[in-house]
């Protein structure tokens, strides 16, 4: 993978690499974040969720990590796929209630063959 | 069933013209939200239903008002809009309690002439 430093747009990665995608957020008082994949013509899709008391968590194929020190999230794609392409955007919620979520500026993901 | 679905899908309206986006999901959530994004941005948050209660309106002018019938639907009736409020229209819902992901659907693509 590639640290593609943070608030980039774009990362191009080949495919069957890792991706790793970064992300910043603003709020301390933050507890939630969620990553969310959306492809074009529609709307953001649940990738996966970490909450404040952890700073690792992983699924199929990815991982999030969670750095409360810094305020810095991120996003691990293993073995990268074509149906990977998309934007991804972390999103963050504070208290855990009904008050919405603040996302993140999103880097679009392109895979190269 | 896990889908919030939106209608319509496309709409074009005049600046002089009155419309309305509807929303439904049958998860049993008791919060829905109303989320506008501009192309190559992140959603952002206008309006927050809990329990079919407006709480929190992101200060978004009074041509948009959000309707809650009751705890599946979710609306937001159009008015006098501006072209700049062309947008991708996002609606979702969560459980509104603790940590849990909020479920998008796929929008309704607003254009305003």
């Amino acid at each position: 993978g590639e640290n593609v430093g943070l608030h980039l747009p774009t990362l191009s990665v080949q495919e069957g690499d890792n991706s790793i995608i970064n992300c910043a957020y603003s709020n301390s008082a933050s507890d939630y974040f969620i990553w969310y994949k959306q492809e074009s013509g529609k709307g953001p899709q649940f990738i996966i969720d970490i909450r404040s008391n952890m700073d690792k968590r992983q699924g199929q194929r990815v991982t999030v990590l969670l750095n409360k020190t810094v305020k810095h999230l991120s996003l691990q794609i293993a073995a990268t796929q074509p149906g990977d392409s998309a934007v991804y955007f972390c999103a963050e919620n504070v208290g855990g209630g009904a008050d919405g979520l603040t996302f993140g500026k999103g880097t679009h993901l392109i895979i190269q063959p | 069933d896990t889908e919030v679905t939106q209608t319509p899908k496309h709409l074009v309206m005049g600046m002089t013209n009155k419309k309305s986006l509807k929303c439904e999901q049958h998860m049993g959530h008791r919060a829905m939200y109303w989320y506008k994004q501009k192309a190559k941005k992140p959603p952002e948050l206008m309006f927050v239903y809990s329990y079919e209660k407006l709480s929190i309106n992101e200060s978004v002018p009074s041509r948009f008002s959000p309707e809650c019938p009751n705890s599946s639907l979710l609306n937001l009736h159009l008015h006098a809009l501006q072209p700049e409020d062309s947008a991708l229209y996002l609606c979702a819902s969560s459980f509104g309690q603790g940590n849990t992901e909020a479920f998008f659907g796929q929008g309704t693509r607003l254009t305003v002439v």
